[in-house]
């Protein structure tokens, strides 16, 4: 089984709709990420957590909203969905386990279409 | 934040051939990660290496923070070794990635 899940895998909705995205680990990591990609550019984050009170913005987090429901559970929600927003979001964790905090290790992707 | 350049681009080469890939990055960092894009859009890592060099089979990589750059090697390509690769760099918190290296690998 993987370590690191996403739910759904695919999506397509429309503006103005409410999206969640669900990640889930089994790495026993603390810390977890969401980034999203555009076609023909590198990641860029989104959100990221160090532990279930901890939350912070990254690069591009307007539009966006995050839970941090449990240590092994990051969801990431778009309120109000925009054909701009039209991507594909990646989960990451990483943990002391993994031999450093900061080895970074990611789910399948989601990708979102917005109609 | 940091700037991250990845150069070429996009290579294409005949399988068996070797290539370097670089990355640049614009300021001091505490990590650096390369990953492979495999065409179904997985991301695998490839090495964690904020500096020094690693080796893992065909793969090699070498980072010299110093001087604020990272090489990956591929020696004796493959048709499985096409896709995008990434360079990863962290600083502070604050995890940047370049665009990319587009590598095709022709049989």
């Amino acid at each position: 089984d993987a370590d690191v899940t996403q739910t759904p895998r695919n999506r397509i909705t429309k503006t103005g709709k409410r999206i969640m995205l669900e990640c889930s680990q089994t790495k026993g990591h603390d810390r977890m990420y969401w980034y999203r990609q555009d076609p023909g550019l590198g990641l860029r984050l989104i959100y990221y957590s160090f532990d279930v009170k901890d939350i912070n913005k990254g690069e591009i987090s307007d539009g966006y909203s995050v839970s941090r429901q449990a240590q092994a559970k990051f969801s990431l929600s778009l309120e109000s969905a925009i054909p701009n927003q039209t991507a594909l979001y990646f989960c990451a964790t990483s943990g002391a386990a993994a031999g450093s905090y900061n080895e970074q290790f990611f789910g399948p992707g989601t990708r979102l279409t917005v109609l | 934040g940091i700037q991250v350049e990845q150069s070429p681009p996009d290579l294409i080469l005949q399988e068996g051939a070797n290539s370097t890939l670089r990355c640049n990055f614009s300021d001091s960092v505490n990590n650096l990660q390369w990953f492979h894009q495999n065409p179904w859009g997985q991301l695998i890592n490839l090495f964690y290496i904020p500096s020094g060099t690693k080796q893992n089979g065909r793969l090699s990589a070498t980072t010299v923070a110093t001087e604020r750059y990272s090489l990956l090697y591929i020696s004796s390509s493959q048709t499985t070794d096409s896709g995008v690769y990434f360079c990863a760099v962290e600083r502070n918190n604050d995890m940047r990635f370049g665009a990319g290296t587009r590598l095709t690998v022709k049989p």
